[in-house]
């Protein structure tokens, strides 16, 4: 079974730009969550996609934003980019809410010049 | 209250050691207990992982204990190898989403 992957892997923008990433859960997973890392924060949770709604979201500005598709497939987008918001952003699918089990996928490096 | 607390920062151990990583919860709602391991470049990967109405799981060289009252649980590797040195991260799930908690992460360096 093909696991969780995310396109693309780097970028590079600068501020003021806007971003979009994709993800695409293992299959039969219908949650997807989405989480950044960057050292001096760790890993921080952005938001959760399921049934294609946002189920829940972190403390994030708003210009983060996020959708899921009816294939489970997600996506999601930085606006006005800041230098700050150069991390690792990686996505996790899981089979259902709330059963634990979630697997990451190698992430997409973003660099904001 | 919703934090994980992981220590060490940084750990060594030499080849065929045990290497033990501890964390530490307040928030009794998290019903879910994972270790994810991670290489330079990669992704997290799942490890093992627990719930609290168990108190240790072993998968090979990998051990969770659990300490329900203590709001604790602990990594142990066994024999541990050079292949095992990554960063180890704990977490913690949230009740009934899917909002992974992660503790700040522990850099495991094993000497051969």
């Amino acid at each position: 079974k093909a696991g969780v992957t995310q396109t693309p892997r780097y970028l590079i923008k600068t501020r003021g730009q806007q971003v979009t990433l994709s993800c695409s859960p293992i299959s039969g997973h219908r949650s997807v969550s989405w989480y950044q890392q960057t050292p001096g924060q760790g890993l921080q949770f952005l938001f959760e996609y399921f049934s294609e709604t946002q189920r829940n979201k972190g403390n994030f500005p708003g210009r983060f934003s996020g959708r899921q598709f009816s294939n489970s497939r997600s996506e999601m987008n930085v606006s006005t980019l800041e230098l700050g918001d150069s991390a690792l952003y990686l996505c996790a699918s899981s089979r259902d809410r709330g059963y634990g089990e979630q697997f990451f996928g190698p992430g997409t490096r973003l660099t904001v010049l | 209250q919703q934090q994980v607390k992981q220590s060490p920062q940084s750990l060594i151990v030499q080849k065929g050691g045990i290497s033990i990583i501890n964390c530490a919860y307040e928030n009794t709602a998290f019903d879910y207990f994972p270790w994810y391991q991670q290489f330079p470049g990669k992704g997290p990967a799942l490890l093992i992982a627990i719930r609290p109405d168990v108190s240790e799981k072993k998968e090979g060289r990998f051990t969770i204990s659990f300490n329900k009252s203590a709001k604790q649980f602990s990594l142990h590797i066994m024999d541990s190898q050079p292949g095992d040195s990554a960063t180890y991260f704990c977490a913690a799930l949230f009740g009934a989403t899917n909002k992974l908690i992660f503790g700040t992460g522990t850099l495991l360096a094993v000497q051969p």
